[in-house]
């Protein structure tokens, strides 16, 4: 079975703080990555991709560890409008390349 | 308009009724995918489309009916639902022979069996 792990959450952190968020998948086949967000009551929207080498975009880092297994999210300097749940995607193939979600992060920033 | 469109943006129906949820794409990708989100829950794919092929069929009921007459366009037809079946409906769509091409989303369809 081909599965993407998260840590449901949710996180409550303060503004400025860093965070970070785990996801786990379990199909070593596995191609690609992504990390979306998911405001309340919208559809999920890419916030970024993930590479071998690691990529970083303004306050956002994300990591991959194919040997592990895992992937990555950091937030540093945490805004209120990050509040939001983040999904892990990971996409295998199986003739094409499916995105199979995990369940996603939630995430609160309070002042 | 440009990316991924889906109509209506919120559907009620009995149970007995038959209706149909449309997504329509101009991205100019070659696979469809439907998926469920309830409430509380993670999404699941229902049904992926690669090339107007159905590729995946997640055990969703026969309720449940998809039709791909075209890369652009993708139907999901509703007949006899049950009320669990209430949740948003989200269409994606992807370069699927892409490897590292993500999905798009349309807005979705809030759907509502009463």
């Amino acid at each position: 079975r081909k599965e993407v792990e998260q840590d449901p959450g949710p996180f409550n952190v303060p503004e400025g703080a860093t965070v970070a968020f785990n996801c786990t998948y379990s199909n070593s086949a596995s191609q690609s990555f992504f990390w979306y967000r998911q405001d309340c009551r919208k559809e999920p929207k890419l916030l970024m991709s993930v590479y071998s080498s690691g990529n970083e975009d303004g306050r956002f880092t994300a990591q991959l560890n194919r040997a592990s297994q895992y992937i990555s999210l950091l937030i540093r300097d945490s805004k209120l409008s990050d509040s939001a749940t983040y999904l892990c995607v990971v996409n295998w193939s199986g003739g094409s390349y499916i995105p199979t979600f995990g369940r996603g992060t939630s995430l609160i920033v309070h002042p | 308009e440009t990316g991924v469109t889906q109509t209506p943006r919120h559907l009620v129906m009995g149970m007995t009724n038959k209706k149909s949820l449309k997504c329509e794409q101009h991205l100019g990708h070659n696979a469809m995918y439907w998926y469920k989100q309830s409430a509380k829950k993670p999404l699941e794919l229902m049904f992926v489309y690669s090339l107007e092929e159905r590729v995946e069929n997640n055990s969703v009921p026969s309720r449940f009916s998809p039709e791909c007459p075209n890369s652009s366009h993708l139907f999901l037809h509703l007949h006899t639902l049950q009320p669990e079946d209430s949740a948003l409906y989200l269409c994606a769509s992807s370069q699927g022979n892409g490897q590292s091409t993500e999905a798009f989303f349309g807005q979705g369809t809030r759907l509502t069996v009463v």
